[in-house]
């Protein structure tokens, strides 16, 4: 089946500008979450949605950085007035929340990333 | 606060060799989960192999295994019968299990593999 897909894998965009990374996530699957990877580093976590509700956004680093998933399916993040430091590799991961195991319930199932370069 | 930590920035290993790779955390949650994780240069992070705190035996996942040891919170991958598709990053990563409200997983920095042929 159809894993996680993110768009675009790649976005260049200036100082200043603003972007909007699109992730859709496995079919079916109540949760949502966002992490950003810096070159080097593990995914750092940024925020979790369970449907449409943003239960946990203590991640994202500044109130630049917005994330909605308004029908509790395809999710947007978006991050105004870029800077430098906001080049990354951006990770959605969706997961079932369900299921007859706790393994079955909690993994977390990645897309290919959007790598965001902020000159 | 959870915490992971690899030690080994990078790795070899001689193809059809097996290989370890370490992962220690702390934690002072009663149930957790342990989760590895591999990155292909291609960026995507393919799930590996779960174990649970409270399992009793260690998980086993086709080539890969996880050797858990609760005492010494550590929860480190074994390859065996390396492939040269090995070659990747390689990631621990925990969840924890206990509190309400608590779904993220904390990663480690990784470990890069190399398969020598």
């Amino acid at each position: 089946g159809a894993g996680v897909s993110q768009s675009p894998r790649y976005k260049v965009a200036k100082r200043g500008q603003d972007v909007a990374l699109r992730c859709d996530p496995i079919s079916g699957h109540v949760s949502l979450f966002w992490y950003q990877q810096a070159l080097g580093q593990g995914p750092e976590f940024l925020t979790y949605f369970q449907n449409e509700a943003q239960l946990d956004k203590s991640g994202l680093p500044s109130d630049r950085f917005f994330a909605e998933r308004p029908e509790g399916s395809v999710s947007t993040l978006k991050i105004q007035r870029t800077q430098q430091e906001d080049s990354a590799v951006y990770l959605c991961a969706s997961s079932p929340g369900q299921g007859a195991e706790v393994v079955d319930q909690e993994t977390q199932y990645f897309g290919p990333g959007t790598r965001l370069l902020v000159l | 606060a959870q915490k992971i930590t690899q030690t080994q920035p990078g790795m070899f290993v001689q193809e059809k060799e097996a290989v370890t790779l370490d992962c220690t955390y702390d934690t002072s949650d009663p149930s957790y989960g342990l989760f590895w994780y591999k990155q292909p240069s291609s960026g995507e992070m393919i799930f590996l192999i779960y174990q649970g705190s409270y399992d009793q035996q260690n998980a086993t996942e086709g080539r890969y295994s996880l050797n858990f040891q609760k005492a010494r919170k550590s929860a480190n991958l074994v390859i065996s019968a390396s492939q040269l598709g090995d070659s990747a990053m390689y990631f621990c990563a925990m969840r924890d299990l206990w509190r309400a409200g608590s779904y993220q997983l904390t990663f480690g920095k990784g470990t890069k593999l190399s398969v020598i042929p």
